[in-house]
């Protein structure tokens, strides 16, 4: 099956400056990788999505890279912010078995002000 | 936020007991599927839905069961607790067509096993 490396596991950074969050993957079958927040009691929310047949994707402040060959995607947020702070996670999935993600172990994102 | 609901939110159980769980998916989407998420850790797929029949399985032992219902609603239902079983347990529902692959996460259910 899927297995999804997530890392760090934790990141501190300074309000404003970058975080990359990075993932690898092992099926090379897997094709939408999409990314997750979660804050402290709350349910997972989608931030941003890639599928297979895009390398980037960039949505204001957040943008997703993805290498097919390498089987390994990024997570970049730009000018970071305190309201950022949670934990992130990426997932695999194979589309034909919709639902059934694979997902990292997860990343603590400290934005200290 | 999301129009997946779950109840109860907080579930206090006995080791050996039984318990349901409850998803009400987002209007519109017939696909549904469970996650475990264990304290520091991703959640783990259980398994998903579609339309009323089981559509693939995690690695969780038979008593971890389902039910989907005609109005896309589930149940996760699960036998002889284990205190390892205490966890999150996540719903998530996928709208289907172009947006299959886009699940939507319910607030989750806190299970504690003593």
């Amino acid at each position: 099956g899927e297995n999804v490396e997530q890392h760090p596991s934790t990141l501190s950074v300074q309000e404003g400056d970058s975080a990359v969050i990075k993932c690898t993957y092992s099926d090379s079958a897997s094709n939408y990788f999409p990314w997750y927040k979660q804050e402290l009691g709350k349910r997972p929310q989608l931030i941003i999505d890639i599928r297979s047949n895009v390398g980037e994707k960039k949505d204001q402040r957040i943008a997703v890279t993805l290498n097919k060959t390498a089987k390994h995607f990024s997570l970049h947020i730009t000018e970071t912010q305190p309201e950022d702070s949670a934990v992130y996670f990426c997932a695999a999935i194979f589309n034909t078995n919709a639902g059934k993600s694979t997902f990292g172990d997860g990343t603590t994102l400290t934005v200290k002000p | 936020e999301t129009g997946v609901t779950q109840s109860p939110t907080h579930l206090i159980k006995t080791r050996g007991q039984q318990v349901t769980l409850r998803c009400s998916s987002q209007s519109g989407h017939n696909t549904v599927s469970w996650y475990q998420q264990a304290l520091g850790q991703g959640p783990q797929f259980i398994f998903q839905y579609y339309r009323e029949e089981e559509n693939g399985r995690g690695n969780f032992p038979p008593r971890f069961s389902g039910l989907q219902f005609p109005n896309y609603s589930s149940e996760l239902n699960v036998n002889a607790l284990e205190l390892d079983d205490s966890a999150l347990y996540l719903c998530a529902s996928n709208p289907g067509g172009r947006s299959r692959d886009t699940q939507y996460f319910g607030p989750g259910t806190r299970l504690t096993v003593l």
